[in-house]
Parts: structure tokens; C-alpha cells; sequence
């Protein structure tokens, strides 16, 4: 398996557009989360989700961050609109199970100016 | 007060050390992890661990529940182990990750 793929890499954006990050989890997991990861807070639980469905999404930090699974091999992480604090590193992980140990995307640089 | 606290938040070493990163947590747990985070940003889950000890290769983790610590240990140290270190904890009530602010560990040949 290619691990997690997260797209893009790199996306740098001006204040007040959406983004929208992508993430591709290992085929069989069935837990998927969203972090993020800043100098200021270090690394941050966003959204996770179980079987396509979010279970805890009390990590996200506005209602200007939203995230869908509409099936077990794809996810994305949205904001709309974007503003500068949003500028971070975004991960994405899975796990076969919600418990269990988490492997990591390479993540999204998201710059906002 | 953190919930997870790491020390050192810095750490410089010799090639060949032994080298012991500490994770204290305040909060009940039903498991603790070790990330590993390169300079390119990628990361690496290291262990998962519940209870006593854990080894691969040249890297062991302990953890005692009743003392809430847990110690990353790495034999003969390697400049390729130059990274940041993450302690996360899993809350045993929330079943949330918690993470620690990670140590930066650089190895020098």
C-alpha cells in the first residue's frame, strides 16, 4: 500500500478563499483523522472518523472548517473562508481502528496571506 | 499546566549516546504514543503502548501507569535520529489524542 496520500503538498492562497485539503487513507482502515500543526499549539486533533461517519468534531476550530467522507478511500478537510491564522501544517491519519496505532500522510502546508 | 509534558524540549548528542526523552501526563490513559517527526515534516508512528515495555531495532519505550510516565530511549545513537519527538497520550475518558509540545533531539557525528 502507498501509506496515506494527502493533496496537494503545498497550497498557499489569499485571505478570504476556500481551500480544500484532500486525503487518501490505507485501503481496510476504518478510523481517519484530521490534525493540524502550528509553531504556537504543536499538533492539534481537528475531526476523526469512524466507518465514514464523524465522530468527534469538537477539535475544529470554526464553523468555517468543515470535513466530509462520503466513502472509506477518500476524505477532505474544507475552509471557506480562509484567513491568515489558518496558515499550518494539515494531517491526516488512519488506523484499522479507532484505538489503534495511526499512520500518518506527509501533510499539506497551507499558507494563507 | 500541559497535560502532556515533555523534557528535554531540546536535546543535543554524540553519535553513539544513549539517549532518554521523558513524557509525563496528568490525565487517565488507555494508551501512549511515540511520533517521530523528521525535518521534511513527515511522521512516523514509533510505539503504541499500554503497559511496560516496547523495543524495535535501537528504540525502546517504557510507560508506568502509576507514575504517569513514560520514557523513549535510544541506543547508540544516530545523526539519521535527529527528529522531533512526540508524546500523545489517549484520554480514557474522551478517547481523544493529547499531544506534548515534542523534543527536538539533534545527533552530531
Amino acid at each position: 500500500d502507498a501509506g496515506v496520500i494527502q493533496s496537494p503538498r503545498h497550497e498557499v492562497t489569499e485571505m478570504g478563499q476556500e481551500v480544500t485539503l484532500r486525503c487518501k487513507p490505507i485501503s481496510g482502515h476504518n478510523s481517519l483523522f484530521w490534525y493540524r500543526q502550528t509553531m504556537m499549539r504543536g499538533l492539534e486533533l481537528l475531526i476523526y472518523f469512524n466507518n465514514n461517519v464523524p465522530i468527534d468534531d469538537s477539535g475544529m476550530p470554526e464553523d468555517r472548517f468543515s470535513a466530509k467522507m462520503p466513502n472509506a478511500s477518500f476524505s477532505t478537510l474544507k475552509i471557506q473562508p480562509s484567513e491568515p491564522r489558518d496558515s499550518a501544517v494539515y494531517f491526516c491519519a488512519s488506523s484499522l481502528l479507532q484505538n489503534t496505532e495511526a499512520f500518518f500522510g506527509q501533510g499539506t502546508r497551507l499558507t494563507v496571506v | 499546566k500541559n497535560e502532556v509534558e515533555q523534557s528535554p524540549q531540546n536535546l543535543t548528542a554524540q553519535e553513539g549516546e544513549f539517549i532518554t526523552i521523558n513524557c509525563s501526563y496528568s490525565v487517565g490513559i488507555s494508551a501512549l504514543h511515540w511520533l517521530q517527526q523528521h525535518p521534511g515534516g513527515g511522521i512516523v508512528s514509533l510505539f503504541m503502548l499500554s503497559s511496560g515495555k516496547k523495543k524495535h531495532g535501537r528504540l525502546i519505550a517504557t510507560i508506568n501507569i502509576q507514575e504517569k510516565h513514560s520514557s523513549l530511549h535510544i541506543t547508540a545513537s544516530h545523526p539519521r535520529d535527529s527528529a522531533v519527538y512526540i508524546c500523545a497520550v489517549r484520554s480514557g475518558n474522551t478517547d481523544k489524542l493529547i499531544f506534548g509540545t515534542g523534543t527536538r533531539l539533534q545527533v552530531f557525528p
